[in-house]
């Protein structure tokens, strides 16, 4: 079956501008992951959904990142005034949450969206 | 969630076992070993997972040590294909869909397969 897709596969954007990036997570995954990755370093965690609302935003770095998941499927992350710094690959995940516990969900991963802020 | 240490970097020759491991000395009774690997320009993939005994699927083995506090991924004939970031994630049985759910990447162990 399909897996989680994200759009665009890369974006550049000068500074200041505004981005959303888009996930498609795997039909029927009620739990939704944004990460984002720099150069050199593991996926780090930003916003987790479960349904349509942010169970956890704690990852997120300021005011200038959003995250939507309004029907409980396909999430949009926003970037507001982009800086330099927000370059990266952000990557998308979904996972059914087992009724076992997060012990032994899997996550399935997108391909990543990379940011290039100019 | 629990702190893993990895190696940097590890090589291997195609067609040969690889063992990777991963130190988890601080582990609690209720976390899960995860193993995920990501390939160049992909996404993490999950690779398996464990609790206390050795389990085996179609992509590796994952050996944990009797008092839990490591474990190795085994790759049973590397091929070129396997050349990817190897991470080592703890994650707790107990937290169920909460705002926990998230995985802890660390730096992982960056697998090289020579020809």
């Amino acid at each position: 079956g399909a897996g989680v897709s994200q759009t665009p596969s890369n974006k550049v954007t000068e500074k200041g501008k505004y981005v959303e990036l888009r996930c498609d997570p795997i039909s029927g995954h009620t739990a939704l992951y944004w990460y984002r990755q720099s150069l050199g370093q593991g996926p780090e965690f930003l916003i987790y959904f479960q349904g349509t609302g942010a169970a956890d935003d704690s990852g997120l770095p300021n005011d200038r990142f959003f995250a939507v998941r309004p029907e409980g499927s396909v999430s949009t992350l926003k970037i507001q005034r982009t800086e330099r710094g927000d370059s990266a690959v952000y990557l998308c995940a979904s996972s059914i949450t087992g009724t076992s516990g997060v012990g032994t969900d899997t996550q399935y991963f997108g391909p990543g969206t990379r940011l290039t802020v100019l | 969630d629990a702190k893993t240490t990895q190696p940097n970097s590890m090589e291997s020759n195609e067609e040969e076992p690889v063992h990777l491991p991963c130190n988890h000395s601080t582990i609690s009774g209720t976390d899960y070993i995860h193993w995920y690997r990501q390939l160049p320009s992909q996404g993490p993939e999950y690779v398996i997972h464990g609790l206390t005994s050795n389990v085996n699927n179609r992509m590796a083995s994952l050996a944990i040590a009797e008092d839990r506090k490591s474990s190795t991924l085994i790759l049973h004939r590397a091929t070129l294909r396997d050349a990817a970031v190897y991470y080592c994630i703890l994650r707790d049985v107990l937290i169920y869909g909460g705002s926990q759910g998230n995985l802890i990447f660390g730096k992982g162990t960056k697998l090289s397969v020579k020809p």
